[in-house]
Parts: structure tokens; sequence; C-alpha cells
């Protein structure tokens, strides 16, 4: 019964270094969503996209980029990892109004 | 504003309780509310959801009350049980596409 799949649970890199997670959602969704979550702050935004090749920013864009080059695919890349972006992602889709389903988050820690 | 390491309001009820778990939302033209449940290391999953043309909503041992007059949303498990324990959080959408999700509740189940 696999709906969001992220390509890793668990990853450590270091400073500096070009990471990308990858989410696959295998539900047909028009938007896909990745949101960073943090003790005590939730879940953030960080960016959506709304068909393939269409993005747009959420509540904290910087330091990320994305790519939406097909429609379940939905990667998210730090272009140079930083310590204050260790944290859990979490990559999510939806369709129209339903509620978003999310993956099962990926643990990155940036040593 | 927030602060990074700020705990979770916890909730302690005994296993065959009911658990009240609340939520504040922020904005009145939010029409569309989802319940998530988050289990350690897992992803959110999908609980419940109201429209806001709805004041109440049941599922299987789980009620979900909107009160918009004071923007409140609460989510009540009946007979709470340990499998219950997690975080518990809201969601809300008031933008085609873009959910807004609550910091969350961490609900502990005493055997």
């Amino acid at each position: 019964d696999v709906k969001v799949t992220q390509s890793s649970r668990y990853l450590v890199k270091r400073t500096g270094e070009k990471v990308f997670l990858e989410c696959v959602q295998d539900m047909d969704h028009e938007n896909m969503f990745w949101y960073r979550q943090d003790p005590g702050l939730g879940l953030r935004l960080i960016y959506f996209s709304y068909d393939v090749k269409m993005k747009e920013k959420g509540d904290i864009p910087e330091g990320y980029s994305v790519s939406r080059e097909k429609k379940e695919r939905f990667s998210l890349i730090l272009e140079s990892a930083s310590t204050n972006q260790t944290s859990m992602y979490l990559c999510a889709s939806s369709e129209g109004m339903a509620g978003v389903t999310f993956g099962p988050g990926t643990r990155l820690t940036v040593t | 504003g927030e602060s990074v390491g700020l705990h979770l309001p916890t909730l302690s009820v005994q296993e065959g309780d009911n658990s009240i778990i609340n939520c504040a939302y922020s904005n009145s033209a939010s029409d569309y509310f989802i319940w998530y449940k988050q289990e350690s290391g897992k992803g959110p999953q999908f609980i419940i959801d109201i429209r806001s043309n709805m004041d109440k909503r049941q599922g299987q041992r789980v009620t979900v009350l909107l009160n918009k007059t004071v923007k409140h949303l609460s989510l009540q498990i009946a007979a709470t049980q340990p499998g219950d324990s997690a975080v518990y959080f809201c969601a809300e959408n008031n933008n085609f596409n873009k959910f807004y999700f609550g910091s969350g509740t961490k609900l502990n189940v005493k055997p």
C-alpha cells in the first residue's frame, strides 16, 4: 500500500555538501510539498509544486531549491548544507482540497 | 516568536479514559481542517477532517469539534489506548493547495 516514499530514512552529510532528498508518490496527485519539522516549531513549508515544472516558495525557502520534472517525483535540494538544516524533512502530496498524505520522513543530520 | 527546543505540550491520560486535544487556528477564512497523528519516527497520518460548514464529525473512536466563533478545533478520542500515544496536530487550509500546521500536542497514555 505504498503512497508517498522518500529515498532515505536517515542521512548524515557534512557542511557544504550538496544534498538531494527524493520523494515519489503513486497516487497521481497534482500537488507535492516539502516540509521540515523541528521541535516546538511544528511543520514549516519549504516549497510546494502544483504541477510538473511548477514550484512556489513556502514559508522558509532560503537555502533550498526543488525540482519537479515528473508528476510523481519532487526533489528537495540543499545546495550547500549547513548545520541549521539538520532536521526531519517530510514530503507530502495532495489532490485539490483533500488532505495531504505524508511520506515517512528523512532525518537529516549535517555535521 | 517561537523558540527552538520548546517542548511540546503534553497530555497524560489513563488507559480507557477519554482524551481531548485542543487546537487554536489563526485564520477565520480557513474552511477545511484536519487532525494528524504522528508516532515516533514516522510521518504524520491522517485521522479525521472537517469542513467549515460542519460543527462536528465522528469517526471510529474519534470526534472532531469545530467552533468557528472562537477559531477552536478539538479532537476527542474515546477509550484511549496505549497505541494512541503519539503527537497530534491540527492543520488548516485557507488557500487552495496550502495547509498550515500547529506545533502539536503529545499524548501519553498510561497503562
